[in-house]
């Protein structure tokens, strides 16, 4: 059964470094989403994506964020300097008729 | 402002023990709404999609309802393995990207 995938499962970084998170939706998907989910809080979105440009952002996606589609199966979220507050769990999703979640990226900011 | 609440918080049950976790929605207009199970340091497994009150859907255990208000996930006859944080969200008219707004979740705990 197809599957989203992400990688790195963890990442640890200091505050103000750079990361990039990396997302491989389901192959025919069209539609790509990150979100968010701090320890304990309800999962938030971040930003969708569609026919290579971001079709809606949410006030957590400043400046500090950007997405791309670097190729036919890559979908990353980078954030350029990353602060204590961005620690959480990053879900990548796609969608047919319904969206199909990656297992998340724990990032921890130091 | 589009907005989900769920209840209870928490939830634990006996083996065998029925019971039903609600989620309220309040949105411009309903495209749709999931139900998905979350274990601890996972991403959130889809179950149910419900697009109209009244609809229903059903597997194994798990029974979703839906009305122009709410849902609610009826859990027959539960088993520790259904222990998990069950996750309400809907898809609103507001926005034509698919985005989720999430409810905090139930977290469901079954005792053998």
């Amino acid at each position: 059964e197809p599957e989203v995938t992400q990688t790195p499962s963890h990442q640890v970084t200091q505050m103000g470094q750079e990361v990039i998170l990396r997302c491989v939706p389901i192959s025919n998907h069209l539609y790509f989403y990150w979100y968010r989910q701090i320890l304990g809080q309800k999962v938030e979105f971040l930003v969708s994506f569609y026919n290579n440009e971001i079709s809606e952002k949410s006030e957590i996606f400043d400046d500090q964020f950007s997405v791309e589609r670097p190729d036919g199966s890559n979908f990353t979220l980078k954030i350029r300097s990353t602060k204590l507050e961005d620690s959480a769990m990053y879900f990548c999703a796609s969608i047919a008729e319904t969206q199909y979640f990656g297992p998340g990226t724990r990032l921890l900011v130091l | 402002e589009d907005q989900v609440t769920q209840s209870p918080e928490a939830l634990r049950l006996q083996e065998g023990e029925s019971s039903s976790l609600n989620c309220s929605y309040t949105v411009s207009g309903l495209r749709g709404l999931f139900w998905y199970r979350q274990d601890p340091g996972k991403g959130p497994e889809f179950l149910f999609t419900l697009y109209s009150a009244g609809e229903e859907k059903e597997k194994e255990r798990l029974k979703a309802t839906l009305t122009k208000k709410e849902s609610f996930l009826h859990i027959t006859a539960p088993k520790p393995e259904d222990s998990a944080t069950y996750l309400c969200a809907v898809q609103a008219s507001s926005s034509n990207t698919g985005k989720l707004i999430f409810g905090q979740g139930t977290t469901l705990q079954v005792k053998p």
